[in-house]
């Protein structure tokens, strides 16, 4: 099962929008409504952000939101903070049952 | 509070064995299936290994099939990976996580990992 594909960076300026894409195939993001987001700090281990697609768990803000069109995946993030610098990771359930996760994004708040 | 915590982790040469561990706590192991996760330095997250609720349904990624075994201990609250034959490839952080969702569908709470460095 190939990576997820995801832009190796992207940037914004603080109060502003990103958006992160998640590129898949049919094996996986397009046929499952079981995509997640990661968010890891250096040094820390990963946090969920999103699952199955667009759920929030529990505590986290809702300027954090996910969506899916065809077989690509996208986590947005609204009124960008200093805090929200960190590697975003994807995640999607596969046809072959192991999960498999993208290559990361590394996200830069100017 | 809800936590994992991994212990194990080291140097070992090639073709070398290692065993790590994820204890649980602030909930009960066997309500939950559980996964391992790692991360090579500088490199993406990779999954490694599933283990359902009771330990009877298992399933590894092809890099580490034949070679790794993922068990459980629910009346320790305690998750297990046997690494043997292991390879440079297989330096990483190794984190277990747990698995509300089941099937791997997504991981809530994760252990702050333990790094397995395999070099001569």
């Amino acid at each position: 099962q190939s990576a997820l594909t995801q832009p190796a960076s992207v940037s914004g300026s603080p109060g502003q929008s990103i958006t992160i894409s998640c590129t898949g195939t049919s094996s996986d993001v397009g046929n499952y409504n079981y995509v997640s987001w990661y968010q890891q700090h250096p040094g820390k281990a990963p946090k969920l952000m999103i699952y199955d697609v667009s759920n929030r768990p529990s505590g986290v803000s809702n300027r954090f939101s996910g969506s899916k069109s065809g077989n690509t995946a996208s986590l947005t993030i609204s009124g960008l903070q200093a805090e929200d610098e960190a590697d975003y990771y994807c995640s999607s359930y596969t046809s072959s049952r192991n999960p498999v996760f993208g290559g990361g994004t590394k996200l830069t708040v100017l | 509070e809800v936590q994992l915590v991994e212990s194990g982790g080291g140097l070992v040469q090639p073709g070398g064995s290692l065993r790590l561990s994820c204890a649980a706590s602030g909930f009960t192991l066997s309500d939950y299936e559980m996964n391992w996760v790692r991360q090579a330095p500088g490199k993406g997250l990779e999954w490694v290994s599933f283990s359902s609720s009771s330990g009877s349904t298992i399933y590894y990624a092809d890099s580490v099939k034949g070679r790794f075994t993922i068990s459980r201990d629910n009346a320790k609250n305690s998750l297990y990976l046997q690494m043997n034959s292991l390879r440079a490839e297989d330096t990483a952080v190794y984190y277990c996580a747990r698995d509300p969702w089941g099937a791997s569908k997504a991981f809530d709470i994760w252990g702050q990992g333990t790094m397995v460095t395999v070099s001569s």
